[in-house]
């Protein structure tokens, strides 16, 4: 049974603190992906990664950073949490390169409901 | 620029069929996926259309057309627990990466 797993499902930060988001899946895919989620907007990109040590920004990178030291776990930092990070945040991971017209499904976590004061 | 359409919410009878729209303008495609996301779940695949026309899968079909940047998601004798948001997303033909719609929710009456 595929898996991906967030490290909180709920976590309340105050402003100004660095707050770390961990994801791990076990299904050894090379791609792995940060959202978030807000009403109206839907997901967006904030960062992925296509392999161990490589990252690259999504569409809203700013206030973000990653690192993925493993395969399997990639983590998600906010260097110095606003109130206007408070969110729901979803990971995702995928398996490679898809042949072409075909597709490899990716996975989400659960999520982690992230509240700043 | 990336941009995809659906309507926000919407609303049918239990036993119903919906149909539920996307349009999107984005720069490259490399397919159509649909996902369902009950509240306070993760999303879920759904379904995956890279070619134009209909796919078909139990109770939910998908149609593509490229030339029109439009898809819909077809939900037929509707259930109570088919209410949940439905998020389209195209695939850039640069690797996996994914852009979202912002989502239909969808509630389903008795």
């Amino acid at each position: 049974d595929v898996k991906v797993t967030q490290s909180s499902r709920y976590l309340v930060k105050r402003t100004g603190e660095k707050v770390f988001l961990e994801c791990v899946q076990d299904m050894d895919h090379e791609n792995m992906f940060w959202y978030r989620q807000d009403p109206g907007l839907g997901l967006r990109l904030i960062y992925f990664s296509y392999d161990v040590k490589m990252k690259e920004k999504g569409d809203i990178p700013e206030g973000y950073s990653v690192s993925r030291e493993k395969k399997e776990r990639f983590s998600l930092i906010l260097e110095s949490a606003s109130t206007n990070q408070t969110s729901m945040y979803l990971c995702a991971s995928i398996r490679g390169l898809a042949a072409l017209g075909s597709y490899n499904e990716q996975f989400f976590g659960p999520g982690t409901r992230l509240t700043v004061l | 620029g990336q941009n995809i359409d659906q309507p926000t919410e919407m609303t049918a009878t239990e036993g119903a069929i919906v149909q539920i729209n996307c349009t999107y303008q984005t720069s490259g495609f490399n397919g159509l996926f649909w996902y369902q996301q009950h509240a306070g779940e993760a999303p879920t695949f759904l379904s995956y259309n890279v070619l134009d026309g209909l796919e078909e899968k139990g109770r939910f079909s998908s149609f593509l057309s490229r030339s029109k940047g439009y898809s819909y998601l077809l939900l037929k004798e509707l259930q109570m627990k088919d209410s949940a948001s439905y998020l389209c997303a195209v695939r850039s033909p640069y690797g996996n990466k994914l852009v979202f719609g912002a989502g239909t929710i969808l509630r389903v009456k008795s």
